[in-house]
């Protein structure tokens, strides 16, 4: 079955510093991505969607200068998080949707948890 | 803007009962609508999903019921069994391929 990569599965880092996480997918081509944020106990909230080779377009309330996205190819698709600070501390997960399968859904990666100290 | 709202918050079914999660939304553009499971530490993975043509659907164990003119739908879970112990979020989309609007999510504890 289609299989997304999330990485890394868990990072720490100090107050200050950038982060980049990577969406793959595995085994199909995907030309749409979408970024979910979810704090403990509670929904996913999209934060943008990321299109190959165009801009992501980012949903109302999350800074674009702070998540940078990038999808340079049909397969990867990454989120930077600039100068994070303690309450950029969630779970990250990405979704991709297959550019072939007209009844395919999003496939959904297993998430990276970042803990910013 | 809360376009999804999902009742119960959490849920306790003994093995074997019948879990039933609800779910409402406002926007009558959404067109599909998923349910996801979600273990600890886990992304969501997909259920069983509903478009609005019909008023159920069954997979296994998995009933989604659908009432287009009340804006409402479902999960049933049939004989829930302690491994079925999980999140459970519904959402909504305009359209298949679109962005997804999720609930706030049911956790539900199945007791053996």
């Amino acid at each position: 079955g289609a299989v997304v990569s999330q990485h890394p599965s868990r990072v720490i880092c100090k107050s200050g510093t950038s982060v980049k996480i990577e969406c793959r997918s595995l085994d199909f081509q995907a030309t749409t991505m979408f970024w979910y944020r979810q704090f403990p106990k509670q929904s996913l909230m999209l934060m943008a969607t990321s299109n190959e080779g165009s801009k992501a377009t980012y949903e109302q309330g999350v800074e674009k200068d702070k998540f940078l996205i990038n999808h340079a190819s049909l397969t990867l698709s990454t989120l930077t998080v600039t100068s994070a600070h303690p309450e950029d501390s969630s779970f990250y997960i990405c979704s991709a949707r297959d550019l072939t399968g007209r009844n395919q859904p999003q496939h959904f990666g297993d998430g990276t948890r970042l803990s910013i100290l | 803007q809360q376009q999804v709202k999902q009742s119960p918050q959490s849920l306790i079914v003994q093995k074997g009962g019948i879990s039933i999660i609800n779910c409402a939304y406002e926007n009558t553009a959404f067109d599909y609508f998923p349910w996801y499971q979600q273990f600890p530490g886990k992304g969501p993975a997909l259920l069983i999903a509903i478009r609005p043509d019909v008023s159920e659907k069954k997979e296994g164990r998995f009933t989604i019921s659908f009432n287009k003119s009340a804006k409402q739908f479902s999960l049933h879970i049939m004989d829930s069994q302690p491994g079925d112990s999980a999140t459970y979020f519904c959402a909504a989309s305009p359209e298949f391929w679109g962005k997804l609007i999720f609930g706030q999510g049911t956790e539900l504890s199945v007791k053996p």
